[in-house]
């Protein structure tokens, strides 16, 4: 049982570059979401997604672009890395928008730029 | 000051023991309240869904919300060294498109064979 598939697992960037961070789900969710984790900080939400063709910004959008792809496919793009995007990533689904619904996490990627 | 405050712990106990977990909040609108269990290099898991005020029990896991005090917990009984791991709370004020969950900053449990 796949879930939510995050790629890469692990990236080391220098300052200034650009990334792709992919998510893929395949339990035919409608909503996805990007969050990023810090030590003491919890996760904060930096885009969702509703729905396939629409996209919110969350709490930390800026730096950050995201794109949904397809009702599977939630990406998050940085165009030019900064040493305080140094994070761990998670992508999330749910069925729905509903607070009652569980948010499906996968297993992160953890990005480090110097 | 952060809207959800969580003690960061670590917390260590012996197996068996009860634990209890905290979370304290400032936004009067938050009313669905989760628990997120996070194991080492993994993605958060739901563990406890409660909506507005009272108890909730699922096996040796128990939650509480206190919104007067704006105070949530959660219990764990007959505690095992599988529980190793960080809790997350979480909390929305609303459901629908747009709602966002809110994070405490997660509290790290260690239990002891």
């Amino acid at each position: 049982n796949a879930g939510v598939t995050q790629t890469p697992k692990f990236q080391v960037l220098k300052t200034g570059q650009s990334m792709t961070l992919q998510c893929a789900q395949d339990m035919n969710h409608n909503s996805m979401y990007w969050y990023r984790q810090d030590p003491g900080m919890g996760l904060r939400l930096i885009y969702y997604s509703a729905s396939e063709g629409t996209t919110d910004k969350g709490e930390v959008p800026n730096g950050y672009n995201v794109s949904r792809l397809n009702k599977r496919e939630f990406s998050l793009r940085l165009e030019s890395a900064a040493p305080s995007q140094t994070s761990v990533y998670f992508c999330a689904s749910r069925v729905g928008t509903s607070s009652n619904q569980p948010q499906h996490f996968g297993d992160g990627t953890r990005l480090s730029i110097l | 000051q952060k809207e959800v405050e969580q003690d960061p712990g670590p917390l260590s106990v012996p197996e068996g023991a009860i634990v209890s977990l905290n979370c304290t909040y400032s936004n009067s609108a938050f009313q669905y309240f989760m628990w997120y269990r996070q194991y080492s290099r993994k993605g958060p898991e739901l563990l406890m869904y409660t909506y507005s005020s009272g108890n909730k029990e699922d096996g040796r896991f128990t939650a509480q919300v206190d919104k007067s005090s704006k105070y949530i917990s959660l219990f764990i009984r007959d505690s095992q060294p599988s529980d190793s791991a960080t809790y997350l709370c979480a909390m929305s004020g609303r459901s629908g498109a747009g709602n966002m969950l809110t994070f405490g900053g997660g509290t790290r449990l260690m239990v002891k064979p």
